[in-house]
Protein backbone atom coordinates (compact mmCIF):
# COMPACT_ATOMS: atom_id res chain seq x y z
CA UNK A 1 0.00 0.00 0.00
CA UNK A 2 1.94 2.91 -0.92
CA UNK A 3 -0.57 5.78 0.13
CA UNK A 4 -0.11 9.10 -1.39
CA UNK A 5 3.02 9.42 -4.33
CA UNK A 6 4.05 12.58 -5.36
CA UNK A 7 5.99 13.43 -8.22
CA UNK A 8 9.14 14.94 -8.93
CA UNK A 9 10.23 15.59 -5.61
CA UNK A 10 12.68 18.09 -7.54
CA UNK A 11 12.27 20.26 -9.73
CA UNK A 12 14.27 23.40 -11.03
CA UNK A 13 11.88 25.59 -13.75
CA UNK A 14 13.05 28.40 -15.83
CA UNK A 15 10.48 31.22 -15.59
CA UNK A 16 7.97 30.99 -18.39
CA UNK A 17 7.99 27.51 -18.72
CA UNK A 18 5.02 25.12 -17.61
CA UNK A 19 5.27 21.84 -15.57
CA UNK A 20 2.71 19.01 -14.35
CA UNK A 21 3.17 17.67 -10.61
CA UNK A 22 1.53 14.12 -10.56
CA UNK A 23 -0.20 12.89 -7.30
CA UNK A 24 -1.37 9.54 -6.82
CA UNK A 25 -3.27 8.03 -3.70
CA UNK A 26 -4.11 3.77 -4.11
CA UNK A 27 -6.52 3.84 -1.00
CA UNK A 28 -9.56 4.78 -2.65
CA UNK A 29 -9.76 7.97 -1.46
CA UNK A 30 -12.75 10.66 -2.48
CA UNK A 31 -10.88 13.88 -1.67
CA UNK A 32 -7.96 14.58 -2.83
CA UNK A 33 -5.99 18.52 -2.11
CA UNK A 34 -3.34 20.48 -3.29
CA UNK A 35 -1.63 22.83 -0.91
CA UNK A 36 1.90 24.97 -1.12
CA UNK A 37 3.94 25.72 1.51
CA UNK A 38 6.14 29.03 1.81
CA UNK A 39 8.97 28.70 3.63
CA UNK A 40 8.25 29.23 7.35
CA UNK A 41 4.60 29.62 6.40
CA UNK A 42 2.03 27.59 7.05
CA UNK A 43 -0.02 25.25 4.11
CA UNK A 44 -1.99 27.11 1.58
CA UNK A 45 -4.80 25.28 -0.20
CA UNK A 46 -4.84 25.75 -4.09
CA UNK A 47 -7.64 23.05 -5.15
CA UNK A 48 -9.25 20.29 -3.94
CA UNK A 49 -11.63 17.55 -5.29
CA UNK A 50 -14.27 15.24 -3.34
CA UNK A 51 -14.22 13.10 -6.15
CA UNK A 52 -13.60 12.02 -9.78
CA UNK A 53 -14.62 14.71 -12.15
CA UNK A 54 -15.14 17.13 -9.71
CA UNK A 55 -12.98 20.02 -8.53
CA UNK A 56 -12.87 23.41 -6.90
CA UNK A 57 -10.31 26.24 -5.69
CA UNK A 58 -8.71 26.66 -2.76
CA UNK A 59 -7.48 29.87 -1.36
CA UNK A 60 -4.32 30.38 -3.88
CA UNK A 61 -5.85 28.51 -7.20
CA UNK A 62 -4.10 31.55 -9.67
CA UNK A 63 -1.62 30.38 -11.67
CA UNK A 64 -2.63 26.56 -11.73
CA UNK A 65 -4.63 24.31 -12.69
CA UNK A 66 -6.21 20.99 -12.19
CA UNK A 67 -7.94 17.94 -13.04
CA UNK A 68 -9.50 14.60 -11.83
CA UNK A 69 -10.45 12.15 -14.38
CA UNK A 70 -9.50 9.47 -12.14
CA UNK A 71 -10.38 8.38 -8.50
CA UNK A 72 -6.34 7.69 -7.79
CA UNK A 73 -5.08 10.71 -9.81
CA UNK A 74 -4.99 14.58 -8.78
CA UNK A 75 -2.46 16.48 -11.43
CA UNK A 76 -1.45 20.11 -10.51
CA UNK A 77 -0.41 21.68 -13.74
CA UNK A 78 1.83 24.97 -13.55
CA UNK A 79 1.34 27.73 -16.71
CA UNK A 80 3.94 30.09 -17.02
CA UNK A 81 5.68 29.59 -14.37
CA UNK A 82 6.86 32.41 -12.15
CA UNK A 83 9.09 32.81 -9.32
CA UNK A 84 5.88 33.10 -7.01
CA UNK A 85 5.22 30.04 -7.63
CA UNK A 86 9.17 28.54 -5.84
CA UNK A 87 7.47 26.75 -3.08
CA UNK A 88 6.89 23.27 -1.43
CA UNK A 89 4.07 21.87 -2.51
CA UNK A 90 1.77 18.89 -0.87
CA UNK A 91 -0.72 16.62 -2.26
CA UNK A 92 -3.57 14.94 0.14
CA UNK A 93 -5.50 12.41 0.40
CA UNK A 94 -9.17 11.60 2.33
CA UNK A 95 -11.54 9.21 2.81
CA UNK A 96 -14.07 11.79 3.56
CA UNK A 97 -15.51 10.15 6.13
CA UNK A 98 -16.07 10.52 9.86
CA UNK A 99 -13.02 9.12 11.53
CA UNK A 100 -10.60 8.76 8.87
CA UNK A 101 -6.92 10.09 8.56
CA UNK A 102 -5.72 12.50 5.93
CA UNK A 103 -2.88 11.30 4.04
CA UNK A 104 0.28 13.48 2.67
CA UNK A 105 2.75 12.46 0.31
CA UNK A 106 6.13 13.83 0.85
CA UNK A 107 6.38 16.92 -0.48
CA UNK A 108 7.97 18.56 -4.44
CA UNK A 109 10.33 20.99 -4.04
CA UNK A 110 9.82 23.31 -6.74
CA UNK A 111 11.96 26.13 -7.70
CA UNK A 112 11.34 28.90 -10.67
CA UNK A 113 14.36 31.11 -11.26
CA UNK B 1 -14.94 29.71 3.67
CA UNK B 2 -13.44 28.87 7.50
CA UNK B 3 -11.20 31.20 9.52
CA UNK B 4 -8.49 29.34 11.79
CA UNK B 5 -6.45 31.21 14.11
CA UNK B 6 -3.87 29.33 15.90
CA UNK B 7 -2.37 30.87 18.75
CA UNK B 8 0.64 31.09 20.01
CA UNK B 9 2.59 31.42 17.42
CA UNK B 10 6.06 30.76 18.66
CA UNK B 11 6.72 28.82 21.93
CA UNK B 12 10.14 27.76 23.27
CA UNK B 13 10.00 25.18 26.36
CA UNK B 14 12.25 23.33 28.29
CA UNK B 15 12.22 19.63 27.86
CA UNK B 16 9.82 18.24 30.86
CA UNK B 17 7.27 21.60 30.45
CA UNK B 18 3.75 20.87 29.59
CA UNK B 19 1.96 22.61 26.73
CA UNK B 20 -1.30 24.05 25.18
CA UNK B 21 -1.98 25.23 21.81
CA UNK B 22 -5.30 26.68 21.02
CA UNK B 23 -6.79 26.71 17.52
CA UNK B 24 -9.92 29.31 17.06
CA UNK B 25 -12.13 28.79 13.57
CA UNK B 26 -14.85 30.81 12.88
CA UNK B 27 -17.45 28.46 11.60
CA UNK B 28 -19.31 25.14 12.24
CA UNK B 29 -17.55 22.29 11.53
CA UNK B 30 -17.63 18.51 11.34
CA UNK B 31 -14.34 17.44 11.04
CA UNK B 32 -11.05 19.34 12.88
CA UNK B 33 -7.74 17.82 12.39
CA UNK B 34 -4.77 18.58 14.12
CA UNK B 35 -1.01 17.53 12.57
CA UNK B 36 2.74 17.98 13.61
CA UNK B 37 5.57 19.18 10.71
CA UNK B 38 9.01 17.58 11.98
CA UNK B 39 11.54 19.55 10.95
CA UNK B 40 12.58 17.37 8.11
CA UNK B 41 8.67 18.65 6.63
CA UNK B 42 6.87 15.40 7.19
CA UNK B 43 3.56 15.61 7.91
CA UNK B 44 1.83 13.23 10.76
CA UNK B 45 -1.66 13.13 11.42
CA UNK B 46 -2.09 13.58 15.14
CA UNK B 47 -6.12 13.81 15.56
CA UNK B 48 -9.55 13.47 14.49
CA UNK B 49 -11.66 15.75 16.61
CA UNK B 50 -14.12 17.40 15.55
CA UNK B 51 -15.43 17.24 18.75
CA UNK B 52 -14.67 15.77 22.54
CA UNK B 53 -11.38 14.63 24.17
CA UNK B 54 -9.20 12.24 23.04
CA UNK B 55 -5.65 10.93 24.44
CA UNK B 56 -2.60 9.84 23.13
CA UNK B 57 0.06 8.90 24.76
CA UNK B 58 1.76 12.55 26.18
CA UNK B 59 -0.71 14.37 23.41
CA UNK B 60 -4.00 14.89 24.13
CA UNK B 61 -6.75 17.49 22.44
CA UNK B 62 -9.99 19.03 23.34
CA UNK B 63 -12.66 20.73 20.74
CA UNK B 64 -15.59 22.31 21.96
CA UNK B 65 -17.30 22.71 18.69
CA UNK B 66 -20.15 24.84 19.78
CA UNK B 67 -17.50 27.43 21.14
CA UNK B 68 -15.44 27.05 17.79
CA UNK B 69 -12.10 26.56 19.23
CA UNK B 70 -10.01 23.52 19.78
CA UNK B 71 -6.56 22.78 22.35
CA UNK B 72 -4.04 20.51 21.61
CA UNK B 73 -1.69 19.61 24.93
CA UNK B 74 1.54 18.54 24.91
CA UNK B 75 2.79 17.00 28.60
CA UNK B 76 6.48 16.50 29.65
CA UNK B 77 7.42 17.80 26.49
CA UNK B 78 10.34 16.24 24.78
CA UNK B 79 12.89 17.30 22.04
CA UNK B 80 11.46 15.47 19.33
CA UNK B 81 8.32 17.17 20.37
CA UNK B 82 9.79 19.85 18.21
CA UNK B 83 8.25 21.38 14.98
CA UNK B 84 5.47 23.10 13.47
CA UNK B 85 1.61 22.22 14.81
CA UNK B 86 -1.04 22.87 12.59
CA UNK B 87 -4.97 22.26 13.14
CA UNK B 88 -7.24 21.83 9.77
CA UNK B 89 -10.86 22.14 10.46
CA UNK B 90 -13.84 21.49 7.81
CA UNK B 91 -17.02 21.71 7.23
CA UNK B 92 -19.71 19.75 4.58
CA UNK B 93 -17.63 21.07 1.64
CA UNK B 94 -14.78 18.86 2.22
CA UNK B 95 -12.49 22.35 2.07
CA UNK B 96 -9.82 21.60 4.34
CA UNK B 97 -7.83 24.98 5.62
CA UNK B 98 -5.01 24.83 7.76
CA UNK B 99 -4.06 27.42 10.60
CA UNK B 100 -0.51 29.31 10.26
CA UNK B 101 0.56 27.10 12.88
CA UNK B 102 2.58 27.14 16.54
CA UNK B 103 6.34 26.52 16.34
CA UNK B 104 7.48 24.70 19.18
CA UNK B 105 11.20 24.62 20.19
CA UNK B 106 11.91 22.06 22.83
CA UNK B 107 15.18 22.85 24.20
CA UNK B 108 16.85 19.76 26.13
Amino acid sequence: NAGVTQTPKFRILKIGQSMTLQCTQDMNHNYMYWYRQDPGMGLKLIYYSVGAGITDKGEVPNGYNVSRSTTEDFPLRLELAAPSQTSVYFCASYRGSSGNTIYFGEGSWLTVV
Amino acid sequence: GIQVEQSPPDLILQEGANSTLRCNFSDSVNNLQWFHQNPWGQLINLFYIPSGTKQNGRLSATTVATERYSLLYISSSQTTDSGVYFCAPSGNTGKLIFGQGTTLQVKP
